[in-house]
């Protein structure tokens, strides 16, 4: 089946300094969606990316899709505390799949 | 906050019981999709209520079932629950447009099993 992995599993970053996360499939996507879950919290909703080699931007986070649709990033620079916790990716396989396959997460610490 | 709400918030059964969780989905949501994530990993996908109908399912076993209402609540229901069923599960609702659209998620449901 499909399964999404991520890299790395923790990163602890000094406050200000840039973080990256990237996710791999091992199918190519229709979408790939980017949630972050603060400790104790539940995920919630970053952005989606749907078109092979898209970047978008939301401030200081910036999201890829690369262009076989199989791997995505997100990036932030100059981190700050209130970006602590957990990203995951999740992709969808197939248009009207509604199965969203979450990736393993990269869990980010920010030391002040 | 996302209009999902999920009940009850934290739950301990023994193994062999059987539980029901519950979720209310965001207004104008008549999409529901449960997830099961232990701790330390990301959400894996149970189900997904369309309509009342189940539109998809992930590799859980046949004592994970589930219901949605006419309202598009929907709840989740495991049977002879074993040690490995702790986790958190979460709730999301979406409105889905070709499948391309977010889910939101409710704050969970905490389920241990002793």
């Amino acid at each position: 089946g499909q399964q999404v992995m991520q890299i790395p599993q923790y990163q602890h970053v000094q406050e200000g300094e840039d973080f990256t996360t990237y996710c791999n499939s091992s199918t190519t996507l229709s979408n790939i969606q980017w949630y972050k879950q603060r400790p104790g919290g539940h995920p919630v909703f970053l952005i989606q990316l749907v078109k092979s080699g898209e970047v978008k931007k939301q401030k200081r986070l910036t999201f890829q899709f690369g262009e076989a649709k199989k791997n995505s990033s997100l990036h932030i620079t100059a981190t700050q505390t209130t970006d602590v916790g957990t990203y995951f990716c999740a992709g969808r396989a197939n248009f009207g799949n509604e199965k969203l396959t979450f990736g393993t997460g990269t869990r980010l610490t920010i030391i002040p | 906050e996302t209009g999902v709400t999920q009940s009850p918030t934290h739950l301990i059964k023994t193994r062999g019981q059987q539980v029901t969780l519950r979720c209310s989905s965001q207004s104008g949501h008549n999409t529901v999709s449960w997830y099961q994530q232990a701790l330390g990993q990301g959400p894996q996908f149970i189900f997904q209520y369309y309509r009342e109908e189940e539109n998809g399912r992930g590799n859980f076993p046949p004592r994970f079932s589930g219901l949605q209402f006419p309202n598009y609540s929907s709840e989740l229901n495991v049977n002879a629950l074993e040690l490995d069923d702790s986790a958190l599960y979460l709730c999301a609702s979406s409105y889905p447009a070709d499948g391309n659209t977010e889910a939101f998620f409710g704050q969970g449901t905490r389920l241990t099993v002793v």
